[in-house]
């Protein structure tokens, strides 16, 4: 069981709003990952970290934006929010380690944007 | 551009027999594959990953067989179970990524397990 901790786990909110979405890893992994996933589809990276004060977009473009202050907390805030955002956001992280690299992913929070 | 997609968005089984999941992916440089399972309302989670200088890899009733010939991978499901039911995706890793580790998601195989 991976220890990456995503909250809340389901978010409904009306339009305009401010949101942000924590993800929390106590395995004190370098890169920290979120994903995008509409149901049954397929995960699209929205953004990535290599460590702390690193911050890329990733290959999907999302109005979102993340900050890496401490290793282990990779939040991700959205300004405003807007139905369009309505989604599952995951949460990933991940250390190279004897030659792999994998990543290991929290729970999710479904967001609901009204 | 690059893609990993699975052959068949749906595969039904009866519970007690083999499953097989299939995966095509379209970059010939990529080195490394991973198999995960989501199960409803959670994340993804790791199956069993495999390098490109291997052709097979076998974890606790699973394996996973690469055919770079091909660009195929396929994960082989043992004595198949209800708990086994849920999505699966097949992802890689491009050579170009360099040490980012991203990952290239496929679009899924939902398995389901007939009692």
């Amino acid at each position: 069981e991976a220890d990456i901790y995503q909250t809340p786990r389901y978010l409904v909110i009306g339009t305009g709003k401010k949101i942000t979405l924590e993800c929390s890893q106590t395995m004190g992994h370098d890169k920290m990952y979120w994903y995008q996933q509409d149901p049954g589809m397929e995960l699209h990276l929205i953004h990535y970290s290599y460590g702390v004060n690193s911050t890329e977009k990733g290959d999907l473009s999302s109005e979102s934006t993340v900050s890496r202050i401490r290793t282990e907390h990779f939040p991700l805030t959205l300004e405003s929010a807007r139905p369009s955002h309505t989604s599952q956001y995951l949460c990933a992280s991940s250390e190279y380690n004897r030659g792999s690299d994998t990543q290991y992913f929290g729970p999710g929070t479904r967001l609901t944007v009204l | 551009g690059e893609s990993v997609g699975l052959h068949l968005p749906t595969l039904s089984v009866q519970e007690g027999d083999n499953s097989i999941i299939n995966c095509a992916y379209s970059n010939s440089a990529s080195d490394y594959f991973i198999w995960y399972k989501q199960e409803s309302g959670k994340g993804p989670q790791f199956i069993i990953d495999i390098r490109s200088n291997m052709d097979k890899r076998q974890g606790q009733r699973v394996t996973v067989l690469l055919n770079k010939t091909v660009k195929h991978l396929s994960l082989q499901i043992a004595a198949t179970q209800p708990g086994d039911s849920a999505v699966y995706f097949c992802a890689e890793i491009p050579a170009r990524s360099g040490n980012t580790g991203k990952l290239i998601f496929g679009q899924g195989t939902t398995l389901q397990v007939k009692p």
